[in-house]
Protein backbone atom coordinates (compact mmCIF):
# COMPACT_ATOMS: atom_id res chain seq x y z
CA UNK A 1 0.00 0.00 0.00
CA UNK A 2 0.76 3.90 -0.13
CA UNK A 3 3.55 4.59 2.44
CA UNK A 4 4.77 7.63 3.36
CA UNK A 5 7.89 8.62 5.39
CA UNK A 6 8.83 11.42 6.93
CA UNK A 7 12.24 12.72 8.66
CA UNK A 8 13.25 13.24 11.19
CA UNK A 9 11.49 11.93 14.14
CA UNK A 10 12.51 14.03 16.15
CA UNK A 11 13.54 18.00 16.34
CA UNK A 12 14.38 20.04 19.27
CA UNK A 13 15.31 23.31 18.24
CA UNK A 14 16.12 27.02 20.14
CA UNK A 15 13.22 29.65 19.94
CA UNK A 16 14.05 31.48 16.93
CA UNK A 17 15.90 28.49 14.81
CA UNK A 18 14.58 27.58 11.80
CA UNK A 19 12.85 24.20 11.50
CA UNK A 20 12.24 21.80 8.14
CA UNK A 21 10.84 18.25 7.79
CA UNK A 22 10.27 16.50 5.01
CA UNK A 23 8.21 13.73 3.74
CA UNK A 24 9.12 11.08 0.65
CA UNK A 25 7.12 8.64 -1.18
CA UNK A 26 7.88 5.53 -3.57
CA UNK A 27 5.35 6.54 -5.90
CA UNK A 28 3.66 9.98 -7.67
CA UNK A 29 0.89 12.25 -5.26
CA UNK A 30 -1.80 13.44 -6.58
CA UNK A 31 -1.38 16.16 -3.68
CA UNK A 32 -0.58 16.38 -0.24
CA UNK A 33 -1.53 18.10 3.10
CA UNK A 34 0.19 18.78 6.29
CA UNK A 35 -1.17 18.82 9.46
CA UNK A 36 -0.17 20.29 12.95
CA UNK A 37 -0.88 17.98 16.19
CA UNK A 38 -0.50 19.91 19.61
CA UNK A 39 0.36 17.50 22.50
CA UNK A 40 -2.51 15.97 23.73
CA UNK A 41 -4.63 17.61 20.57
CA UNK A 42 -6.02 16.36 17.64
CA UNK A 43 -4.59 17.17 13.90
CA UNK A 44 -5.37 20.28 12.32
CA UNK A 45 -5.24 20.92 8.70
CA UNK A 46 -2.68 23.38 7.81
CA UNK A 47 -2.43 23.23 4.03
CA UNK A 48 -2.82 21.37 1.02
CA UNK A 49 -0.68 21.23 -2.40
CA UNK A 50 -1.71 19.71 -5.63
CA UNK A 51 0.67 21.08 -8.21
CA UNK A 52 4.05 20.26 -9.30
CA UNK A 53 6.55 22.04 -7.94
CA UNK A 54 3.89 24.27 -5.28
CA UNK A 55 5.02 26.82 -3.05
CA UNK A 56 3.08 28.34 -0.40
CA UNK A 57 3.58 30.19 2.23
CA UNK A 58 1.60 31.07 5.47
CA UNK A 59 3.27 33.72 7.62
CA UNK A 60 6.72 31.96 8.70
CA UNK A 61 5.42 28.32 6.95
CA UNK A 62 6.78 27.79 4.16
CA UNK A 63 5.20 24.41 2.01
CA UNK A 64 6.99 22.69 -0.87
CA UNK A 65 5.53 20.28 -3.08
CA UNK A 66 8.29 18.72 -5.54
CA UNK A 67 8.70 18.63 -8.95
CA UNK A 68 7.89 14.64 -9.27
CA UNK A 69 5.30 15.19 -6.63
CA UNK A 70 7.12 12.27 -4.87
CA UNK A 71 8.10 14.49 -1.63
CA UNK A 72 7.29 17.64 -0.19
CA UNK A 73 8.73 19.93 2.67
CA UNK A 74 7.19 22.42 5.56
CA UNK A 75 9.73 24.93 6.99
CA UNK A 76 9.34 27.04 9.49
CA UNK A 77 11.69 30.18 9.85
CA UNK A 78 12.21 31.73 13.20
CA UNK A 79 10.22 29.22 15.55
CA UNK A 80 8.24 30.42 18.88
CA UNK A 81 6.92 28.33 21.43
CA UNK A 82 3.95 28.05 20.10
CA UNK A 83 5.13 26.27 17.24
CA UNK A 84 5.67 22.98 19.66
CA UNK A 85 3.57 20.05 18.29
CA UNK A 86 4.02 17.07 15.68
CA UNK A 87 3.68 17.94 12.12
CA UNK A 88 2.28 15.50 9.76
CA UNK A 89 2.12 14.98 5.98
CA UNK A 90 -0.72 13.09 4.73
CA UNK A 91 -1.04 11.98 0.77
CA UNK A 92 -3.15 10.20 -1.68
CA UNK A 93 -1.53 8.95 -4.55
CA UNK A 94 -2.28 9.18 -7.63
CA UNK A 95 -5.27 6.61 -9.19
CA UNK A 96 -6.11 5.68 -5.09
CA UNK A 97 -9.19 5.37 -3.61
CA UNK A 98 -9.50 8.49 -1.38
CA UNK A 99 -7.98 7.45 1.38
CA UNK A 100 -5.02 9.62 3.44
CA UNK A 101 -2.01 7.93 4.31
CA UNK A 102 -0.42 9.90 6.88
CA UNK A 103 3.02 10.15 7.55
CA UNK A 104 4.90 9.22 10.98
CA UNK A 105 5.35 12.57 12.07
CA UNK A 106 8.07 15.30 13.26
CA UNK A 107 7.94 15.80 16.82
CA UNK A 108 8.98 19.49 16.92
CA UNK A 109 10.37 20.84 20.57
CA UNK A 110 10.86 24.71 20.83
CA UNK A 111 13.36 25.34 24.03
CA UNK A 112 12.48 28.84 25.28
CA UNK B 1 -19.89 26.39 13.01
CA UNK B 2 -19.62 23.02 15.94
CA UNK B 3 -16.73 21.02 15.09
CA UNK B 4 -16.46 17.27 15.22
CA UNK B 5 -17.97 16.09 18.63
CA UNK B 6 -16.59 12.65 19.94
CA UNK B 7 -17.42 10.99 23.06
CA UNK B 8 -16.13 9.22 25.65
CA UNK B 9 -13.30 11.14 25.89
CA UNK B 10 -11.65 8.42 27.74
CA UNK B 11 -11.63 4.61 28.50
CA UNK B 12 -10.06 2.18 30.45
CA UNK B 13 -11.48 -1.06 30.17
CA UNK B 14 -9.61 -4.89 30.36
CA UNK B 15 -8.45 -7.24 27.63
CA UNK B 16 -11.84 -9.13 26.37
CA UNK B 17 -14.03 -6.60 26.98
CA UNK B 18 -16.16 -4.81 24.30
CA UNK B 19 -15.96 -0.91 24.05
CA UNK B 20 -17.56 1.61 21.78
CA UNK B 21 -17.12 5.31 20.80
CA UNK B 22 -19.46 7.65 19.11
CA UNK B 23 -18.77 10.30 16.72
CA UNK B 24 -21.34 13.12 15.37
CA UNK B 25 -19.34 15.19 12.31
CA UNK B 26 -20.24 18.54 11.15
CA UNK B 27 -23.44 18.65 9.98
CA UNK B 28 -23.70 18.31 6.25
CA UNK B 29 -20.77 16.79 5.73
CA UNK B 30 -20.86 13.74 3.53
CA UNK B 31 -17.32 11.81 4.21
CA UNK B 32 -17.03 10.40 7.42
CA UNK B 33 -13.43 9.10 8.53
CA UNK B 34 -12.45 6.83 11.56
CA UNK B 35 -8.65 6.65 12.22
CA UNK B 36 -6.45 4.59 14.99
CA UNK B 37 -3.47 6.75 16.38
CA UNK B 38 -1.02 4.89 18.21
CA UNK B 39 1.45 6.70 20.72
CA UNK B 40 4.23 7.80 18.71
CA UNK B 41 2.57 7.48 15.09
CA UNK B 42 0.89 9.19 12.46
CA UNK B 43 -3.30 8.29 12.29
CA UNK B 44 -4.56 5.35 10.67
CA UNK B 45 -7.44 4.96 8.59
CA UNK B 46 -9.84 2.28 10.22
CA UNK B 47 -12.70 2.86 7.97
CA UNK B 48 -14.15 5.41 5.58
CA UNK B 49 -17.94 6.41 5.03
CA UNK B 50 -19.48 8.42 2.26
CA UNK B 51 -23.23 8.94 3.69
CA UNK B 52 -24.12 5.73 4.92
CA UNK B 53 -22.13 3.69 2.67
CA UNK B 54 -18.82 2.18 3.38
CA UNK B 55 -15.83 3.45 0.80
CA UNK B 56 -12.91 1.76 2.43
CA UNK B 57 -12.50 -1.12 5.30
CA UNK B 58 -9.46 -2.11 3.87
CA UNK B 59 -7.66 -1.53 7.07
CA UNK B 60 -10.23 -2.40 9.66
CA UNK B 61 -9.41 -5.62 11.45
CA UNK B 62 -13.18 -7.00 10.99
CA UNK B 63 -13.21 -9.93 13.57
CA UNK B 64 -13.15 -7.40 16.24
CA UNK B 65 -14.02 -3.93 15.24
CA UNK B 66 -17.16 -3.27 13.20
CA UNK B 67 -18.69 0.26 12.53
CA UNK B 68 -21.63 1.85 11.30
CA UNK B 69 -23.43 5.31 10.21
CA UNK B 70 -26.75 4.42 10.26
CA UNK B 71 -28.56 7.70 8.78
CA UNK B 72 -25.47 9.06 7.00
CA UNK B 73 -24.49 10.86 10.25
CA UNK B 74 -23.55 9.98 13.44
CA UNK B 75 -21.36 6.86 13.51
CA UNK B 76 -20.24 4.37 15.85
CA UNK B 77 -17.13 2.14 16.24
CA UNK B 78 -17.33 -0.84 18.22
CA UNK B 79 -14.17 -3.09 19.50
CA UNK B 80 -15.59 -6.95 20.53
CA UNK B 81 -12.66 -7.81 22.03
CA UNK B 82 -10.34 -5.47 22.90
CA UNK B 83 -6.81 -6.53 22.86
CA UNK B 84 -3.92 -4.75 24.62
CA UNK B 85 -2.60 -3.57 21.18
CA UNK B 86 -5.84 -1.36 20.89
CA UNK B 87 -4.64 0.94 23.08
CA UNK B 88 -4.66 4.21 21.10
CA UNK B 89 -6.31 7.26 20.19
CA UNK B 90 -9.48 6.62 18.08
CA UNK B 91 -10.18 9.48 16.17
CA UNK B 92 -13.01 10.57 14.20
CA UNK B 93 -13.10 12.76 11.06
CA UNK B 94 -15.47 14.44 8.48
CA UNK B 95 -15.37 16.05 5.33
CA UNK B 96 -17.90 18.01 3.05
CA UNK B 97 -18.38 16.37 0.07
CA UNK B 98 -18.49 12.92 -1.38
CA UNK B 99 -15.32 11.11 -2.92
CA UNK B 100 -13.16 14.87 -3.10
CA UNK B 101 -9.74 13.89 -2.28
CA UNK B 102 -9.12 17.66 -2.10
CA UNK B 103 -11.27 17.92 1.04
CA UNK B 104 -9.96 18.98 3.97
CA UNK B 105 -10.91 16.50 7.03
CA UNK B 106 -11.80 18.04 10.23
CA UNK B 107 -10.83 15.82 13.56
CA UNK B 108 -12.47 15.49 16.51
CA UNK B 109 -10.71 15.40 19.71
CA UNK B 110 -10.76 11.60 19.66
CA UNK B 111 -11.22 8.89 22.39
CA UNK B 112 -7.97 7.78 24.21
CA UNK B 113 -8.12 3.86 24.52
CA UNK B 114 -6.40 2.06 27.27
CA UNK B 115 -6.83 -1.66 27.38
CA UNK B 116 -5.34 -3.20 30.52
Amino acid sequence: GQQVMQIPQYQHVQEGEDFTTYCNSSTTLSNIQWYKQRPGGHPVFLIQLVKSGEVKKQKRLTFQFGEAKKNSSLHITATQTTDVGTYFCAAISSGSARQLTFGSGTQLTVLP
Amino acid sequence: EAGVAQSPRYKIIEKRQSVAFWCNPISGHATLYWYQQILGQGPKLLIQFQNNGVVDDSQLPKDRFSAERLKGVDSTLKIQPAKLEDSAVYLCASSPRLAASTDTQYFGPGTRLTVL
